[in-house]
């Protein structure tokens, strides 16, 4: 079992609202992912962070911000909420893997976020 | 392009019935190749990881094989069960976690029925 959680696991919300979805991991992972899924895609990486105050864009385009204050916390934030931000939300961590050969980066995920947005 | 393609869409199966599940990839470079088992509602598990020198590898009744030369992989059920039932994720990664990004297949859609 992982110990990462994701936190509500289920939001309903009327547009204009702000969000936050909370991720906490007790791992001690340096490396840190937001993924965004829609029902039969794949994944899509929307943030990703190496280590506290490091925050970076993933590929695909966002209008959520995500902070790194602490290790262990990996928040997402939307500040007014639209129709088109309903998806399940993947939050994820990883060891920060040295480079070599053989690191694979065993990526370890939390129960996800389903936000709907009316 | 980097692109990972999954085969079939969705699957359904008789319980005790064994499958198999297929993974195409044009990643390059390659460093790893992971399935991943996702419960509906639920987030993705791991069921193996394999790099460029391992060509098998199992979990229990999962059994994962990687061709890196004609970059496919597969992924074989054997003796289905029902909490089987999840979507099945092939992800490639074109380096070590530290630097690589991944690349996510659609996902294979199991269904067991009893």
């Amino acid at each position: 079992e992982a110990d990462i959680y994701q936190t509500p696991r289920y939001l309903v919300i009327g547009t204009g609202k702000k969000i936050t979805l909370e991720c906490s991991q007790t791992m001690g992972h340096d490396k840190m992912y937001w993924y965004q899924q829609d029902p039969g895609m794949e994944l899509h990486l929307i943030h990703y962070s190496y280590g506290v105050n490091s925050t970076e864009k993933g590929d695909l385009s966002s209008e959520s911000t995500v902070s790194r204050i602490r290790t262990e916390h990996f928040p997402l934030t939307l500040e007014s909420a639209r129709p088109s931000h309903t998806s399940q939300y993947l939050c994820a961590s990883s060891e920060l893997a040295s480079g070599g050969a053989r690191d694979t980066g065993e990526l370890f995920f939390g129960e996800g976020s389903r936000l709907t947005v009316l | 392009k980097n692109q990972v393609e999954q085969s079939p869409q969705s699957l359904i199966i008789l319980e005790g019935k064994n499958c198999t599940l297929q993974c195409n990839y044009t990643v390059s470079p390659f460093s790893n190749l992971r399935w991943y088992k996702q419960d509906t509602g639920r987030g993705p598990v791991s069921l193996t990881i394999m790099t460029f020198s391992e060509n098998t590898k199992s979990n229990g009744r999962y059994t994962a094989t990687l061709d890196a030369d004609t970059k496919q992989s597969s992924l074989h059920i054997t003796a289905s069960q029902l909490s089987d039932s999840a979507s099945y994720i092939c992800v490639v990664s074109d380096r070590g976690s530290t630097l690589g990004r991944l690349y996510f297949g659609r996902g294979t859609q199991l269904t067991v029925w009893p």
